[in-house]
């Protein structure tokens, strides 16, 4: 059973491009959060979707952020128009019924 | 509101113990986790306890919970310079998602 797995591990874009981040929980969970982590920092809460529905998106910044958790695929973080503030290491954790705690490598997202 | 908090830094010698803090607000948290972070990587699940339990051991880890004064520990037998990293306590409320503590840097020498 793979673990959760993120793509692309390094991301660059330049400001106002999007970003894709996408999160393939481990098999079997329909559980998946979204977290950032900026520099020398702890990890900050986005989003907490099952499938095909976000149950929580008190984290998400009101603006150019979207999170979706197809029935089928892999969870998709979106960033539109990034700044260079938008720049952290995006983390996404799966699990099965909500219990804890799977985390992916992570992507590193650098806005030039 | 809902906070954990850790010390920044902790410098031990190799083969000490390594006794990491954190502290929380929620007194609805009914799981608190102990995740590490090495450099450039993802987070890995070391341990958790219950909130019904006051301690939890596994090898050379045990985590101490007092839940009266909302304060979580986590100890590190015989530390070997290999748990170098950033440890991160999280709570886990009614809400279904982990508060992170900021983190606390074990640095371990020789």
């Amino acid at each position: 059973n793979a673990g959760v797995m993120q793509n692309p591990r390094h991301l660059v874009r330049r400001r106002g491009q999007e970003a894709r981040l996408r999160c393939s929980p481990m098999k079997g969970h329909s559980h998946v959060y979204w977290y950032r982590q900026l520099p020398e920092e702890g990890l900050k809460f986005m989003v907490y979707l099952q499938k095909e529905n976000i149950i929580d998106e008190s984290g998400m910044p009101k603006e150019r952020f979207s999170a979706e958790f197809p029935k089928e695929g892999p969870s998709i973080l979106r960033i539109q128009q990034v700044v260079r503030g938008d720049s952290a290491a995006y983390f996404c954790a799966s699990s099965p019924s909500g219990e804890w705690g799977y985390f992916g490598p992570g992507t590193r997202l650098l806005v030039l | 509101g809902e906070d954990v908090e850790q010390s920044l830094f902790l410098s031990v010698r190799e083969g000490d113990s390594s006794v990491i803090n954190c502290t929380y607000t929620d007194s609805s948290s009914t799981y608190l986790y102990w995740y590490k972070q090495e450099p450039g990587a993802g987070l890995q699940l070391l341990t958790y306890i219950f909130s019904n339990m006051d301690m939890k051991q596994d090898q050379r880890l045990t985590v101490l919970l007092n839940k009266k004064d909302k304060h979580l520990s986590l100890r590190i037998a015989d530390t070997q310079t290999g748990d170098s990293a950033i440890y991160f306590c999280a709570e886990r409320g009614n809400t279904d998602k982990l508060i992170f503590g900021t983190g606390t840097r074990l640095q371990v020498f020789p």
